[in-house]
């Protein structure tokens, strides 16, 4: 089983839209989790922490869940600019690597 | 200001050689990191440069792999006697300090033939 697991996807959604996208992580002992992003052929890019209280960016909001496990990112009224592959991201225990997951497609159509 | 750069953009060699690959952090990061990405694939952690520490080894994956970081600023990436397995992209970052936000370079795109 992977450490960090995503839905592949492609997410296929309309302008305007709002879509969530889930990451399950396996090692309990995981300290901190990120959201990245990275468009096509490009390298990846912070989008947000995630914290224990849910946080907001705007129209991007993070959960986390360390009961299940478990992290989410919602976009409210999609983008067509938001088009990219969103990389959910735990910090081991010791801190020093991520440990990436393999990424969630996203596609906003207008 | 001047984000991470890697060098070269893209390699192409042949089964069996050896390659070098350079990262240039952003200036005043102490702390660097080796990921690569195939395709499909989520980076995979390589190695780990914090300061004057010992390295972090434990993501390479052979003893074809080894990385140094000179000086406390430029690293260099070596794979010998490459395998069509290591083709890849291999993806530098560096942060501030050891927890702080990773910024990544573009990459290097290695292809073994």
């Amino acid at each position: 089983r992977k450490e960090v697991e995503q839905d592949p996807g492609p997410f296929n959604v309309p302008e305007g839209a709002t879509v969530a996208f889930n990451c399950t992580y396996s090692n309990s002992a995981s300290q901190s989790f990120f959201w990245y992003r990275q468009d096509c052929r490009k390298e990846p890019k912070l989008l947000m922490s995630v914290y224990s209280s849910g946080n907001e960016d705007g129209r991007f909001t993070a959960q986390l869940n360390r009961a299940s496990q478990y992290i989410s990112l919602l976009i409210r009224d999609s983008k067509l600019s938001d088009s990219a592959t969103y990389l959910c991201v735990a910090r081991g225990e010791y801190g020093n690597k991520l440990v990436f997951g393999a990424g969630t497609i996203l596609r906003v159509k207008s | 200001g001047a984000g991470v750069s890697q060098s070269p953009s893209n390699k192409v060699t042949e089964k069996g050689k050896d390659v070098e690959l350079r990262c240039d952090p952003i200036s005043g990061h102490t702390a660097l990191y080796w990921y690569r990405q195939s395709l499909g694939q989520g980076l995979e952690f390589l190695i780990y440069f914090q300061g004057n520490s010992a390295p972090d080894k434990s993501g390479l994956p052979s003893d074809r792999f080894s990385a140094e970081r000179t000086g406390g600023s430029v690293s260099t990436l070596t794979i010998q006697r490459t395998q069509q397995e290591d083709s890849a992209v291999y993806l530098c970052a560096s942060s501030l300090v050891r927890l702080d936000e990773q910024f990544f370079g573009p990459g290097t795109r290695l292809t073994v033939l």
